[in-house]
């Protein structure tokens, strides 16, 4: 299985700042047919169900404020909250879908306010 | 507008068989590309993908699962049915079902809290 590593495991940052998280897959989640990064992005607010994110490694899902964004391509993969929010407050999970066999997520990474 | 509720006993003993329902609406498990999967959560752990049933029944399971999961859909009842058998404390978590597309899960059911207890 593609084994997906995210860093760090928990951030805290001020509101209005930066937020960077990293997910590396032991693999290319790059996909030949489509040239298309198969990772998505997602968070997880307290006691809620995962919300997608980001898709295709960068492609905002409809709704989701332009502050959240995404980027990588192969391996290495970023999602970057451009302002943190209040309600950006969440644990936040990368996903490959390259092989739909097996899809896995990483572990986790548990968000803040500082 | 596209829905999913999971569905399931809250308790169940190691040993036993688990059947959870995903009940879903907005869209037809007919349809072609169409795929629902069944996603697990131990409290404070990361998520883990478990099985998938396609719009043509193709049907996808976790290796180190395998033997214990069976997927199945009823599509005249926008039903999918998962069942694990010999439940164990470490299965004790919250199960999700999830539509699939080409942008990953794009929508997720509230999920169903699942503890493994004698």
């Amino acid at each position: 299985d593609i084994v997906m590593t995210q860093s760090p495991d928990s951030l805290a940052v001020s509101l209005g700042e930066r937020a960077t998280i990293n997910c590396k897959s032991s693999q290319s989640v790059l996909y030949g047919s489509d040239k298309k990064n198969h990772l998505a992005w997602y968070q997880q607010r307290p006691g809620q169900p995962p919300k997608l994110l980001i898709y295709w490694a960068s492609t905002r899902e409809s709704g989701v404020p332009d502050r959240f964004s995404g980027s990588g391509s192969g391996t290495d993969f970023t999602l970057t909250i451009s302002s943190l929010q209040a309600e950006d407050v969440a644990v936040y999970y990368c996903q490959q879908y390259y092989s739909t066999l097996a899809i896995t997520f990483g572990q986790g990474t548990r968000l803040e306010i500082k | 507008q596209v829905t999913l509720k999971e569905s399931g006993p809250a308790l169940v003993k190691p040993t036993q068989t688990l059947t959870l329902t995903c009940s879903f609406s907005g869209f037809s498990l007919s349809s072609i590309g169409m795929r629902v999967s069944w996603i697990r959560q131990p409290p404070g752990k990361a998520l883990e993908w478990l099985a998938r049933i396609d719009w043509d029944d193709d049907k996808f399971y976790r290796t180190s699962l395998k033997t214990r999961l069976t997927i199945s859909k009823d599509t005249s009842k926008n039903q999918v049915v998962l069942t694990m058998t010999n439940m164990d404390p470490v299965d004790t978590a919250t199960y999700y079902c999830a539509r699939g597309s080409y942008k990953g899960f794009d929508i997720w059911g509230q999920g169903t809290m699942v503890i493994v207890s004698s």
